[in-house]
């Protein structure tokens, strides 16, 4: 069966300072990768999504970036944190042939 | 994109009572699902139902595609059903597992 994995579970990181944030699944090849944002008032945003390796599309222009090295490896990364990226990250995925989407358990990022 | 609108915002129910909860979306879509989002904040899978009707355990949905929307019946509700339900969609056109959700649905259960 297909597993997500994602990590850390938590983190608090300083203004200014890098981010680095890995999903990974299991199970399952050539997946579609999404990540999400849910900030405070409960609705979720898509960031980046990809189809293939190297190949990142963004929703929403921002101080992020994505990247996806392998097949199902995505790494969500930003250069210099800003207050406003705090939040809580999901990592998804979906097969190319079904929509159904599937939901990582999500990281508590808190910029300080 | 997609706009998905849910109500009620807030619930609060005792165990035991019944509950339907709305998602009207905007265009045709592709895909709806029903999450719950436990208090660890982790989406869990409720049901994959772009049209048509689905039961598991207490829990059923219907999406009436034609009309735009969708409801998740909640019977005998138990506190652990308690948090946030999200219904969220995918356009018509498209391949991709890409979501847009509605704001949410908190359920609060008293024992």
């Amino acid at each position: 069966s297909q597993t997500i994995h994602q990590w850390p579970a938590t983190l608090v990181q300083p203004v200014g300072s890098p981010l680095s944030l890995e999903c990974t699944v299991e199970g399952t090849s050539n997946p579609n990768l999404y990540w999400y944002r849910q900030a405070a008032g409960r609705g979720l945003q898509l960031l980046f999504y990809s189809i293939g390796i190297d190949q990142i599309s963004s929703e929403v222009p921002q101080n992020l970036s994505a990247s996806r090295p392998q097949d199902r490896q995505f790494i969500l990364s930003s250069k210099k944190l800003l207050l406003s990226d705090s939040g809580f990250y999901l990592c998804a995925w979906s097969g190319q042939l079904d929509t159904e989407a599937f939901f990582g358990q999500g990281t508590r990022l808190t910029v300080v | 994109g997609i706009q998905v609108e849910q109500s009620p915002p807030d619930l609060i129910l005792q165990e035991g009572a019944n509950s339907t909860l709305r998602c009207n979306f905007s265009d045709s879509v592709n895909n709806l699902q029903w999450f719950h989002q436990n208090p660890w904040g982790q989406l869990i899978n409720l049901f994959y139902i772009p049209s048509g009707t689905k039961q598991n355990g207490r829990l059923s949905a219907t999406t009436v595609a034609t009309e735009r929307y969708s409801l998740l019946y909640i019977s005998s509700s138990q506190t652990t059903d308690s948090g946030v339900y999200f219904c969220a969609v995918s356009d018509r056109g498209s391949t991709l597992g890409r979501l847009y959700f509605g704001r949410g649905t908190q359920l609060t259960v008293w024992p």
